[in-house]
């Protein structure tokens, strides 16, 4: 089944203590992305990825870090988390290098810091 | 003022009725844009691209109007499983700018 996976769902962390969201798709597509969804602010795009070894900050891309060393995968890196990144996180990819195509979602992280 | 902005709503409608949302966006440069729909707490789907000359997908209908530099999706016949938020998404280069959404409930 094509599909883009998100891992964990829900993750209760304290503030400092590093964390990995993993994020694979299995479409072989080229464009990968991290949004965060906030009530009243919408979907705000982090960091994006046209290509293997190529990333690209997005909206709201402070605290983030992300790394795309093989086309199916598309972990977020929080090294320090604060309060202000609780939120639910979506990671979604399609099929070329360019965000024109229909973007398919994993199903969300909804993250909280304490 | 933000990039993408939408009427947050709520709107309700009753089953059969004709709804319409609008979305303006601030870059001129703006080059693709699509409609997203978002049920609770599930991840958002494509609704259906905006092209230039307007395009129809049954039931659903979306404009693009470049001068005045606004989107809008009608929807016609409202069924109860079209209630969800309506997002607005606008790409002005390599990245996405995301609407905070218009939320939409049908009922009986």
């Amino acid at each position: 089944e094509a599909q883009v996976t998100q891992n964990p769902r829900y993750l209760i962390t304290v503030t400092g203590k590093k964390l990995t969201v993993t994020c694979s798709q299995n479409m072989n597509h080229e464009y990968m992305s991290w949004y965060r969804q906030d009530p009243g602010l919408g979907l705000r795009q982090i960091y994006y990825s046209m290509n293997v070894e190529v990333t690209d900050k997005g909206d709201v891309p402070e605290g983030y870090k992300v790394s795309r060393k093989e086309k199916r995968n598309f972990p977020l890196i929080l090294e320090s988390p604060s309060p202000n990144q609780t939120s639910l996180y979506f990671c979604a990819s399609s099929e070329r290098g360019t965000p024109y195509d229909e973007q398919y979602f994993g199903p969300g992280t909804r993250l909280t810091v304490t | 003022r933000k990039e993408v902005e939408q009427d947050p709503g709520p709107f309700n409608v009753p089953e059969g009725a004709t709804v319409a949302f609008n979305c303006t966006y601030s870059n001129s440069a703006s080059q693709s844009f699509f409609w997203y729909r978002q049920d609770c707490r599930k991840e958002p789907k494509l609704l259906m691209s905006v092209y230039s000359s307007g395009n129809e997908d049954g039931r659903f209908t979306a404009q693009l109007n470049r001068a005045s530099q606004y989107i809008s999706l009608l929807i016609r016949d409202s069924k109860l499983s079209d209630s969800a938020t309506y997002l607005c998404v606008v790409i002005p280069g390599n990245d996405m700018r995301f609407g905070a959404g218009t939320r939409l409930t049908v009922k009986p």
